[in-house]
């Protein structure tokens, strides 16, 4: 299957910092790529949704200042986590999809663990 | 309320034996149901993909069925491995027209034994 990999695997960062997580697609161009937070024993629940070239599209009660997203080419996607506090301590996942919406699977990062302190 | 219940929550298994895993969900209408693996501090692992026209699919070890009558599917797992211990996620695709969305359900946790 596709790779998708993210840097860092895991963070600590002190509480008011900016952290900055990045999405890649390995071996193939993914126009679309979501952005995920996933708390412990938790199900995965997703953020936003990121088409490259244009703005990210957020779900309701993620915000958008707060985790600025970035998709300025087909394999590379960043979550900024601005001014970071403890409560967004939590596992971040990236997911990756090549061609059209219509059912074309997703391929999910590795995660990345931030810890605000 | 969740649109994709998983149960049961967790599972211990002795390894060498068989489980199964299940799934309902009230996603609709959905485009195909995924069986993903999650090993702790992981992103998730596909298992298998099912469209709503598909009974059965199976990946090595693992078998997902799928009854798109009654929204229910399940994951069957032969001979487990103290590797299949994970949290295993039934994860619904909605429809094209509400682009795609993945809907998650919760997992289950399995831990195989020796």
């Amino acid at each position: 299957g596709a790779v998708v990999s993210q840097h860092p695997s895991w963070v600590i960062c002190k509480s008011g910092t900016s952290v900055k997580i990045e999405c890649r697609s390995l071996d193939f161009q993914a126009t679309t790529m979501f952005w995920y937070r996933q708390f412990p024993k938790q199900s995965l629940m997703l953020m936003a949704t990121s088409n490259e070239g244009s703005k990210a599209t957020y779900e309701q009660g993620v915000e958008k200042d707060k985790f600025l997203i970035n998709h300025a080419s087909l394999t590379l996607s960043t979550l900024t986590v601005t001014s970071a506090h403890p409560e967004d301590s939590s596992f971040y996942i990236c997911s990756a999809r090549a061609g059209l919406a219509g059912g074309r699977e997703q391929f999910f990062g590795p995660g990345t663990r931030l810890t605000v302190l | 309320k969740n649109q994709v219940e998983q149960s049961p929550q967790s599972l211990i298994i002795l390894e060498g034996k068989n489980c199964t895993l299940q799934c309902n969900y009230t996603v609709s209408p959905f485009s195909n149901l995924r069986w993903y693996k999650q090993d702790t501090g992981r992103g998730p692992v596909s298992l298998t993909i099912m469209t709503f026209s598909e009974n059965t699919k199976s990946n090595g070890r693992y078998t997902a069925t799928l009854d798109a009558d009654t929204k229910q599917s399940s994951l069957h797992i032969t001979a487990s491995q103290l590797s299949d211990s994970a949290s295993y996620i039934c994860v619904v695709s909605a429809g094209r027209e509400y682009g795609n969305k993945l809907v998650f359900g919760a997992g289950t946790i399995l831990r195989v034994k020796s």
